[in-house]
């Protein structure tokens, strides 16, 4: 079993609603927690990273941290088209230094 | 400022063959990083790096070795390629410094064993 889990998706919501994410992780010690984007065929990409209880925006971006429950979550609003791609949770387990990522949420944005 | 660069960005190895794929990122950072990435599997770190002369396993480092030859590079080697190598690799580096963190990923190299 994976330690960061997220749903494979696809996801699929209609353009300009809120797209929620959501990632689990197995280490209540965990302490920073990251959002990566890739579209298909590129690399990924850093697009937000959260290491306090609570919510921390970045435009239409807002990462969600719940330690007690351990999760994470990423909302996009007015979600376009060009949101289109999966997005990857990455987490620093426990007293790890590396990151170990989830598998990825697939979001489709429809017109 | 070109960031984080890989070479190549394809190839195709035959079984038994070996290679070594580059990476060098111009942005200081201490941290540098070897994943694959596979259908359905999302990232797996091979090897990483911390800073300028250490290197460390990470979840699948068998079949690979890795160089950290200055701050900037960090090369991957295949010593002897196999078909389950077939995977899309990505170097990436990473900084934390003023409480944020700071990180790149390659172009990626799409490797392909037959």
């Amino acid at each position: 079993q994976k330690e960061v889990e997220q749903n494979s998706g696809p996801l699929s919501v209609p353009e300009g609603a809120i797209a929620s994410l959501n990632c689990t992780y197995s280490d209540r010690g965990s302490q920073s927690f990251f959002w990566y984007r890739q579209y298909s065929g590129k690399s990924p990409e850093l697009i937000m990273f959260i290491y306090s209880n609570g919510d921390k925006e970045d435009g239409r971006f807002t990462a969600q941290l719940n330690k007690a429950s351990q999760y994470v979550s990423l909302l996009i609003r007015d979600s376009q088209p060009s949101d289109s791609a999966t997005y990857l949770c990455a987490v620093r387990l426990g007293g790890s230094y590396i990151p170990t990522f989830g598998r990825g949420t697939s979001l489709i944005v429809h017109p | 400022n070109a960031g984080v660069t890989q070479t190549p960005k394809f190839q195709v190895l035959k079984t038994g063959q070996s290679m070594t794929l580059q990476c060098a990122q111009d942005m200081n950072h201490n941290s540098m990083y070897w994943y694959r990435q596979d259908p359905g599997m999302g990232l797996r770190l091979i090897y990483y790096s911390a800073s300028e002369g250490t290197t460390d396993k990470g979840e699948v480092p068998n079949g690979y070795n890795v160089s950290r030859l200055n701050k900037r590079e960090f090369s991957l080697r295949l010593e002897s390629a196999a078909p389950s190598q077939t995977s899309v690799y990505f170097c990436a580096s990473e900084v934390v410094q003023g409480g944020a963190t700071e990180a790149f990923f390659g172009q990626g190299t799409r490797l392909t064993v037959v």
